[in-house]
């Protein structure tokens, strides 16, 4: 166990829906990942936050979004949701930023009908 | 632009025998990296990490090597065992906040009893 929990663990939805995944980092870690990790894909790495703000993007789309909230939980919000969206969505937590391993959660499995 | 990525996409090895996982690197300024296991419906966990000032680091049954020469990093396991099939990750971890993760695209290691 990472320390690090999402919710919901399975998500089914229909296109054009919009749902919210949940990530609670480890106790007394500041920053917060989000990856999606499509079938037998690698990680692609969306958005980091550091104590609220946000500090870094990878290719994450226009319909996605996120936010850290000031009990460092964080929110990865998806809308408009299409067939391609289906995928693993990892979120992971470390003390700082620079030098330091990510502990990854559990994952949300989203699936798009 | 920058990327880590490994070698091979797949990789079988004996239960028993040694296996060595490859990963390029292509930027010249990465100084740190993480080797990340992922078994399957789990999140990635932190195997082993390098600093750019060492060329080799030992854990428990892994060694990483580091050739910044060629930017070249390899996992070795010694005596693989079945607990050991998994895809791993090199990973270039960020070094402020502002950096990007970056992955590589993973190679999945089958155990052959």
């Amino acid at each position: 166990d990472s320390g690090v929990t999402q919710t919901p663990k399975h998500l089914i939805t229909a296109t054009g829906q919009r749902v919210t995944l949940r990530c609670s980092p480890r106790s007394g870690d500041l920053s917060v990942y989000w990856y999606q990790q499509s079938l037998d894909q690698g990680l692609q790495f969306l958005i980091q936050y550091y104590n609220g703000e946000e500090r870094a993007k990878g290719n994450i789309l226009e319909r996605f979004s996120a936010q850290q909230f000031p009990d460092l939980h964080s929110e990865l919000n998806l809308s408009s949701l299409e067939l391609g969206d289906s995928a693993l969505y990892f979120c992971a937590s470390s003390v700082d930023v620079g030098y330091n391993e990510q502990f990854f959660g559990p994952g949300t499995r989203l699936t798009v009908l | 632009g920058e990327s880590v990525g490994l070698h091979l996409p797949t990789l079988s090895v004996q239960e028993g025998d040694n296996s060595i996982i490859n990963c390029a690197y292509s930027n010249s300024a990465s100084d740190y990296f993480i080797w990340y296991k992922q078994e399957s419906g789990k999140g990635p966990q932190f195997i082993i990490d390098i600093r750019s000032n060492m060329d080799k680091r030992q854990g428990q049954r892994v060694t990483v090597l580091l050739n910044k020469t060629v930017k070249h990093l390899s996992l070795q396991i010694a005596a693989t065992q079945p607990g050991d099939s998994a895809v791993y990750f090199c990973a270039d971890p960020p070094r402020t906040s502002y950096d990007k993760v970056i992955f590589g695209p993973g190679t999945s290691l089958s155990v052959i009893p």
